[in-house]
């Protein structure tokens, strides 16, 4: 059936090491964000892509990095350089389009990064 | 920059009877949609509701309601005959009426459901 998964669930990470958190859709949506949320606070936007290989940064883009090779693939690298990458991570897509069904972004499970 | 804001950190509400959850934004916009979206333990984010701003009716999907006030900047979510699997954190969020634009969210309402 159709929808978002993202893995690992959970994962842990030493200070100093890349990880990659990996998201899939198989909606046929055209657009994937990525969203980290920090207790107490809300979504907060990391990237997006609109389309296969093309990408912009949202509010906190720094150390983190992204690509989009595939329409159903946007995964996510928290490198070295972020300070404080301790939080859970959620992958969300959305159709093309303006219509009341394609202008809502749907969400996928969500990781759990912890830097030990 | 448009913000979104939610008073209430948390709330209670005894099973079967009604709660309102409140938010606020800011936007210079004239067109844009809001949603509300819930997390629950398991912190998939479901979306519960969404609201168009050109128009005028409250959305309803079954329980869940809306009272939108576009001069006011006020969009609070009622929710009547509250039933346990309602307990959740519940976020309001904005998005600007343009394809690929990112939700802005606010920082979340604690419902608790009293059986």
């Amino acid at each position: 059936d159709g929808g978002i998964t993202q893995s690992p669930k959970y994962l842990f990470r030493k200070e100093g090491q890349n990880v990659t958190l990996s998201c899939e859709q198989n909606l046929n949506h055209d657009a994937m964000y990525w969203y980290r949320q920090d207790p107490g606070q809300g979504l907060r936007l990391i990237y997006y892509s609109q389309i296969v290989n093309d990408f912009q940064k949202g509010d906190i883009a720094e150390g983190y990095s992204v690509s989009r090779e595939k329409k159903e693939s946007f995964p996510l690298t928290v490198t070295s350089a972020q300070k404080n990458p301790t939080a859970f991570y959620l992958c969300a897509s959305s159709p093309a389009g303006h219509s009341p069904s394609t202008d809502t972004q749907y969400f996928g499970p969500g990781t759990r990064l912890t830097v030990l | 920059a448009q913000t979104v804001t939610q008073s209430q950190p948390e709330m209670s509400v005894q099973e079967a009877e009604t709660v309102t959850l409140s938010c606020t934004y800011d936007t210079s916009e004239s067109d844009y949609y809001l949603f509300w979206y819930k997390q629950p333990p398991s912190r998939q984010m479901i979306l519960v509701i969404r609201q168009e701003a050109y128009k005028q009716q409250n959305a309803t999907e079954n329980r869940f309601s809306v009272n939108f006030q576009k001069a006011a900047k006020s969009f609070s979510l009622k929710i009547s005959d509250s039933q346990l699997g309602d307990a959740a954190m519940y976020f309001c969020a904005y998005r600007r009426k343009q394809y690929g634009n990112k939700l802005v969210f606010g920082a979340g309402t604690i419902l608790r459901v009293k059986s």
